[in-house]
């Protein structure tokens, strides 16, 4: 079955940390990858997306992630935390059915 | 931004009682989706559309109904609303595959 898994369900990075967000999928059929943030109380924003071409994608507020087909991931990066990066980050995956999969989530915390 | 809207925002109902929800989307899409989301879960998809009148169901989509009338709206019926249907909802709005989602509705089933 065509599934994502994001490991991790809390992350928490001290501001200038790295931030490392893990997304895995299940698929044999190369899909569409994104990645989405939701602020609190409100709704989805897209951060990125990988549908062909380059396999480092970069997006907004400095974000950028890696389509790895041989290890069927996608996984968010960003340099250096900042505070205002404290959100709830998902994974999703377009497997050509009309139909986005989303993983569980990572909140991810900042620690000053 | 697309725009899309979702009313009312926030709701409390009972038990047993009928509750509609509307997303409207000033895009033109193609396609519009309903989402639930609940702590643990991420987003459940309860049903979603393909156009004016066509409908599918999503994985949770038991005890809901949607319809699409018109290309800008899509409605989420609780037919009788029970308290395992206390969640945020979200619709979102597609023209291919990358989906653009609406503020949600916090609805609470006392």
């Amino acid at each position: 079955a065509q599934s994502v898994t994001q490991l991790g369900s809390h992350v928490s990075v001290s501001e200038g940390a790295l931030v490392l967000l893990r997304c895995n999928y299940s698929s044999s059929v190369p899909p569409y990858l994104f990645w989405y943030v939701q602020y609190p109380n409100q709704g989805l924003q897209l951060l990125l997306k990988y549908t062909t071409g380059a396999t480092l994608v970069k997006g907004i507020n400095g974000f950028e992630a890696e389509f790895k087909k041989s290890e069927t991931s996608f996984h968010l990066t960003k340099p250096s935390a900042h505070m205002s990066d404290a959100a709830e980050y998902f994974c999703a995956v377009y497997f050509g059915n009309e139909k986005l999969t989303f993983g569980t989530g990572t909140r991810l915390t900042i620690i000053p | 931004d697309a725009g899309i809207t979702q009313s009312p925002r926030h709701k409390v109902t009972e038990t047993g009682t009928p509750v509609t929800l509307r997303c409207h989307q000033t895009e033109n899409h193609r396609y519009m989706y309903w989402y639930r989301q609940d702590p643990g879960h991420g987003l459940r998809l309860i049903h979603y559309s393909y156009g004016v009148k066509d409908t599918d169901k999503g994985e949770v989509s038991d005890g809901y109904s949607v319809s699409r009338s018109k290309t800008e709206d899509f409605l989420l019926t609780l037919e009788s609303a029970t308290s395992s249907q206390t969640s945020v909802y979200f619709c979102a709005s597609a023209d291919y595959n990358e989906q653009f989602f609406g503020p949600g509705t916090r609805l609470t089933v006392l």
